[in-house]
Order: structure tokens, then C-alpha cells, then sequence
């Protein structure tokens, strides 16, 4: 099965400075790569997703880049706002029993001091 | 996107008794919804999936008997937490997926269930 690696699992920024968060997936078969967005005690909201046949997506001051060779991606978040403080996990998608499953990584607790 | 409902939003109850969490979609007619749990700090894991009209396929180590799923209709879901004990306490949430041919999930607002 699939298998996400994230990193860093915490990272803090200063309000106005940008964000990376990296991460590895290990079947050469996921060509769906989510970010989601939580924050506490509420449900993941999906913030950008990317296919594998595209290197680079962007919206607004979020990006995500794709490496299919090196199987990793990357969200980019830029002119960090303390409303971006939350915990972001990155998902790679497999087609198992039918169905599309996401595995996520662990997740990366942002928070963006003022 | 899509508007993902879950009732209820928090529940108490005590060991031994069951539990149903409701996952609705408002705004799609969802073919397959996935059921997840979250434990504190952790990421989420998993559970089982369903389509409408056939039985959940559940992942390994989740005892069917125990987290009974329903997928009723292309817009309601259910779990059930039977014979509840407090490690089930956990965070659950719901995805839905307009069809399998995409792969786009949609995630509900979650339950906290805590058994005492």
C-alpha cells in the first residue's frame, strides 16, 4: 500500500513570511495528491489539490508543487496570516477495491506569530 | 466543493451502550462516503468505505461488528458505535466523493464521541 511521509511535523513563521511543507509518497501508482486544512475540533477543508499530470498549481497565496519523479510534493503558502495557524496533512490517492482511498501524512501543526 | 454534514457534533455516553453518527450531503448526491477516526494530535485513519446499496468494506483491524456502517441513500450515511467502551472514544469523521471516478473527498465537520 501507499505509504505518505510529511515533514516537519511543527513549524513556525513569522505573519508576512512564506511556508513550505514537504512531502513523499511511495507508490509510483497515486496520481492524486490533496492538501487539507484543520483546524481544531472541526473536519479537514480541502485548500488545493494537483494531478500528475500537472508540476504546479496555485491560488491566491497557496501553492502546491509535484515531483513525480522523486515522488514529492509540496505546499507553498505565502504572506502567512495568523488565520493560516492549523494543522495541514498532505494525501496521496491509490484506486483500491473500487474505490479512491487517500493516505495521509502525519501532519504539519503550523502556527504564524503576529 | 461540497457541503458535508455530521450529527451529532459531540456525544457522551456510557460504556456499553451504542451510538449512531449521522454523515449527510446537502448539496450532492454522493456515490461513496468514507468514515474515518482522529485520535488527539494524530492523523486520520481510515475506517471503511461504502457505496450506496452494497455492504461497507472495511480496513483491516476494524471489526465490522462493531462499527456497523449504512449507506442508506446517495446523500445519508450512518456509523454505529455498538457496545461503546472508552477506547472507542475518538474523533470521527466523515468524506463523501461525488463518484468513483474521481477522486476529490469532501470532508464532514466531525463527531467527538466520548464513552465513560
Amino acid at each position: 500500500g501507499e505509504n505518505v511521509e510529511q515533514h516537519p511535523s511543527t513549524l513556525s513563521v513569522q505573519e508576512g513570511d512564506s511556508a513550505v511543507i514537504k512531502c513523499t509518497y511511495s507508490d509510483s501508482a497515486s496520481n492524486y495528491f490533496p492538501w487539507y486544512k484543520q483546524e481544531l475540533g472541526k473536519g479537514p477543508q480541502l485548500i488545493i489539490d494537483i494531478r500528475s499530470n500537472v508540476g504546479e498549481k496555485k491560488d491566491q497565496r497557496i501553492a502546491v508543487t509535484l515531483n513525480k519523479t522523486a515522488k514529492h510534493f509540496s505546499l507553498h503558502i505565502t504572506e502567512t496570516q495568523p488565520e493560516d495557524s492549523a494543522v495541514y496533512f498532505c494525501a496521496a490517492s491509490w484506486s483500491g477495491a473500487g474505490s479512491y482511498q487517500l493516505t495521509f501524512g502525519k501532519g504539519t501543526k503550523l502556527s504564524v506569530i503576529p | 466543493g461540497a457541503v458535508v454534514s455530521q450529527h451529532p457534533s459531540r456525544v457522551i455516553c456510557k460504556s456499553g451502550t451504542s451510538v449512531k453518527i449521522e454523515c449527510r450531503s446537502l448539496d450532492f448526491q454522493a456515490t461513496t462516503m468514507f468514515w474515518y477516526r482522529q485520535f488527539p494530535k494524530q492523523s486520520l485513519m481510515l475506517m471503511a468505505t461504502s457505496n450506496e446499496g452494497s455492504k461497507a468494506t472495511y480496513e483491516q483491524g476494524v471489526e465490522k461488528d462493531k462499527f456497523l456502517i449504512n449507506h442508506a441513500s446517495l446523500t445519508l450515511s450512518t456509523l454505529t458505535v455498538t457496545s461503546a467502551h472508552p477506547e472507542d472514544s475518538s474523533f470521527y469523521i466523515c468524506s463523501l466523493a461525488r463518484d468513483t471516478s474521481t477522486d476529490t473527498q469532501y470532508f464532514g465537520p466531525g463527531t467527538r464521541l466520548t464513552v465513560l
